[in-house]
């Protein structure tokens, strides 16, 4: 298993400004992920962040507005630039543990833009 | 395309049985995932089923069909800590997760 920490844990953005949330992992992974929860709904794959390469982002995600870092096999970062109220959601990490493709996730980070 | 059903809301009564369906369809498959997620907090993994049959763990059990492209997660003696969403997830032919949008189960007394 892994244990996955992210922060901040939650933040209140003004509109047009750029938010970077971090991602650590407490033992190196292969594959991290970063996902968006509105309320309510279920997880949407923003990207996948590869170790050494640029992300691998889902269809309706561009790098302009999500880029993402990915320095080791333990941190990335995903940061959320420009936002707009539309970007108000909870941002989850996750880890995929190994070949089964189990993925552990962070616990969130909540973001409202005003 | 690919997509993932399970019913948006389910009840049950503390100390019952409930069983939540999932069906599935991906292109390629690599095994049928249950999450389990608290409102305001991350999800959790319950199980992982790749081969048909159920596997029990617990008071949680997982069931698993690939030819009808099915699952079920089947939980027992209900607790009051057991409201929450339970999530269905399919890993498909690239090793990528398409998830379910989610079955909030309400248990009353």
């Amino acid at each position: 298993s892994a244990v996955i920490s992210q922060k901040p844990s939650r933040d209140i953005c003004q509109r047009g400004t750029s938010l970077t949330i971090q991602c650590q992992v407490d033992s190196q992974v292969t594959m991290m992920f970063w996902y968006r929860q509105q309320p309510g709904q279920s997880l949407t794959l923003i990207a996948t962040a590869n170790q050494g390469s640029e992300a691998t982002y889902e269809s309706g995600f561009v790098i302009d507005k999500f880029p993402i870092s990915r320095p080791n096999l333990t941190f990335s970062t995903l940061t959320v630039s420009n936002m707009s109220p539309e970007d108000s959601s909870i941002y989850l990490c996750s880890a995929n543990s190994g070949e089964s493709g189990e993925q552990y996730f962070g616990p969130g980070t909540r973001l409202t833009v005003t | 395309g690919q997509n993932i059903d399970q019913p948006t809301e389910m009840t049950a009564t503390e100390g019952a049985i409930v069983q939540i369906n999932c069906t599935y369809q991906t292109s390629g498959f690599n095994g049928l995932f249950w999450y389990q997620q608290h409102a305001g907090e991350a999800p959790t993994f319950l199980s992982y089923n790749v081969l048909d049959g159920l596997e029990e763990k617990g008071r949680f059990s997982s069931f698993l069909s690939r030819s009808k492209g099915y699952s079920y997660l089947l939980l027992k003696e209900l607790q009051m800590k057991d409201s929450a969403s339970y999530l269905c997830a399919a890993l498909d032919s690239n090793y990528q997760l398409i998830w379910g949008a989610g079955t909030k189960l309400i248990i009353k007394p």
